[in-house]
């Protein structure tokens, strides 16, 4: 169990152009997912949170006007990179945070991260 | 100063060897402590989840938390060459926001 998927896993377009990646959680409900970029030999570093059913919180420097991101259900949220360029190119990596309870009543969680979207903008 | 800091390598180590992975920190508010694993273009994979201080061992794993010192390890027992991959220490607070370490690239030669 806890599988994330992204789709696409690697994409190349045009500068100027829009892409969107999907992360989907397939076998467990996530309100909350995370969206991270990762240059080459380096480490992840966290764009924003997204929650599902209101705005995502963004990290200082991120752009929200350039990275739209929107979780309209318990299984999805979705990053759209808007007029993308070079220097966008990047491997972007989504989590999802799964919850659990404890018999004790109290509850932990933990994040599943998915399989990565390479985008290269030429 | 970054908040969390891991030697990048590259570590090489014949099969068979006891590898150690380490990170420290200067945030004392960490309590979650984690040891991802990632291959070449994947995703990263939790191997260590640790609350707190103390030790976690499973299988040939080891997670060590020594909050005193701010600093967490990673062992690896009678390493494979299927353990090469860049292993990222990550922690956080009460928050759920992960601060990742830059990770140590491993390779295990047999």
């Amino acid at each position: 169990g806890a599988v994330v998927s992204q789709h696409p896993s690697w994409v190349i377009c045009k500068s100027g152009t829009s892409v969107k990646i999907e992360c989907r959680s397939l076998d467990f409900q996530a309100t909350t997912m995370f969206w991270y970029r990762q240059f080459p030999k380096q480490s992840l570093m966290l764009m924003a949170t997204s929650n599902e059913g209101s705005k995502a919180t963004y990290e200082q420097g991120v752009e929200k006007d350039k990275f739209l991101i929107n979780h309209a259900s318990l299984t999805l949220s979705t990053l759209t990179v808007t007029s993308a360029h070079p220097e966008d190119s990047s491997f972007y990596i989504c989590s999802a945070r799964r919850e659990y309870g404890t018999s004790g009543g109290s509850s932990y969680n933990e994040q599943f991260f998915g399989p990565g979207t390479r985008l290269t903008v030429l | 100063q970054k908040e969390v800091e891991q030697d990048p390598g590259p570590l090489s180590v014949p099969e068979g060897a006891i590898v150690s992975l380490n990170c420290t920190y200067s945030n004392s508010a960490f309590q979650y402590f984690m040891w991802y694993r990632q291959y070449s273009r994947k995703g990263p994979e939790l191997l260590m989840y640790t609350y707190s201080s103390g030790n976690k061992e499973d299988g040939r794993f080891t997670a060590q938390v020594d909050k005193s010192s701010k600093y967490i390890s990673l062992f690896i027992r009678d390493s494979q060459p299927s353990d090469s991959a860049t292993y990222l220490c990550a922690m956080s607070d009460w928050a759920d926001k992960l601060i990742f370490g830059t990770g140590t690239r491993l390779q295990v030669f047999p």
